[in-house]
């Protein structure tokens, strides 16, 4: 299996510009997970899907934030206006299920975001 | 709300060694799974061991063990036989077991660990 596949692996942008970020998720997993790892915050998890349902949205950080999922084998994570502060690394990740079901969580490479 | 705390942010320890690093946690939940995941620099992150709260027998994964300690709240992984690959930001994570639903995974700040030739 190929695991999870993120692009771009790195961008760098100009402050207000639109970044999109994209998730291929494991073949099979109906979990889908996007995390933020800043060095002053560590790993936050800012949204998850499940079977292309947005389940749980509360750590998306504010309105310039949206993420999507059209189907079991993509999803994105967009910033627009993108600003200095959003600078992180943003993984995704996927599983087959979590809660009584839990199994493990694997992570793409992830996508390491600069803007400047 | 679950918090997961690791107060020591860097270690050192030199090859063949035995190093532990220490991981304390917040929860009211009485079911739940612990995990150590590893992230070295190529920043992919890898899951090193994970326990469930419910067994009493520590979880083992070749060097890897863990120290788990439900009423301390306490999951402390030793890596044994420390090897140069070992170099790498390792970080402690909890998920609660919920009925019916999903949970999130919490992580905590990490923690590098360097192995010395």
């Amino acid at each position: 299996d190929a695991g999870v596949i993120q692009s771009p692996r790195h961008e760098v942008t100009e402050m207000g510009q639109e970044v999109t970020l994209r998730c291929k998720p494991i073949s099979g997993h109906d979990y889908l997970f996007w995390y933020r790892q800043t060095m002053m915050r560590g790993l936050e998890l800012l949204i998850y899907f499940n079977n292309n349902v947005p389940i749980d949205d509360s750590g998306m950080p504010e309105d310039r934030f949206s993420a999507k999922m059209p189907n079991a084998s993509f999803s994105t994570l967009k910033i627009q206006p993108s600003e200095p502060r959003d600078s992180a690394v943003y993984f995704c990740a996927s599983s087959t299920g979590t809660g009584v079901f839990w199994n493990t969580i694997y992570f793409g490479e992830g996508s390491w975001l600069t803007v400047v | 709300a679950q918090t997961v705390t690791q107060s020591q942010p860097e270690m050192s320890v030199q090859e063949a060694e035995t190093v532990t690093l220490s991981c304390t946690y917040d929860t009211s939940e009485n079911n739940y799974y612990l995990f150590w995941y590893k992230q070295p620099p190529s920043r992919q992150m890898i899951l090193v061991i994970r326990q469930e709260a419910y067994k009493q027998q520590n979880a083992t994964e070749n060097r890897f063990s863990v120290n788990f300690q439900k009423a301390a709240k306490s999951f402390s992984l030793k890596i044994s036989d420390s090897q140069l690959g070992d170099t790498a930001m390792y970080f402690c994570a909890f998920a609660a077991l919920t009925q019916g639903g999903s949970e999130k995974l919490v992580f905590g700040k990490g923690m590098k660990l360097t192995v010395n030739p």
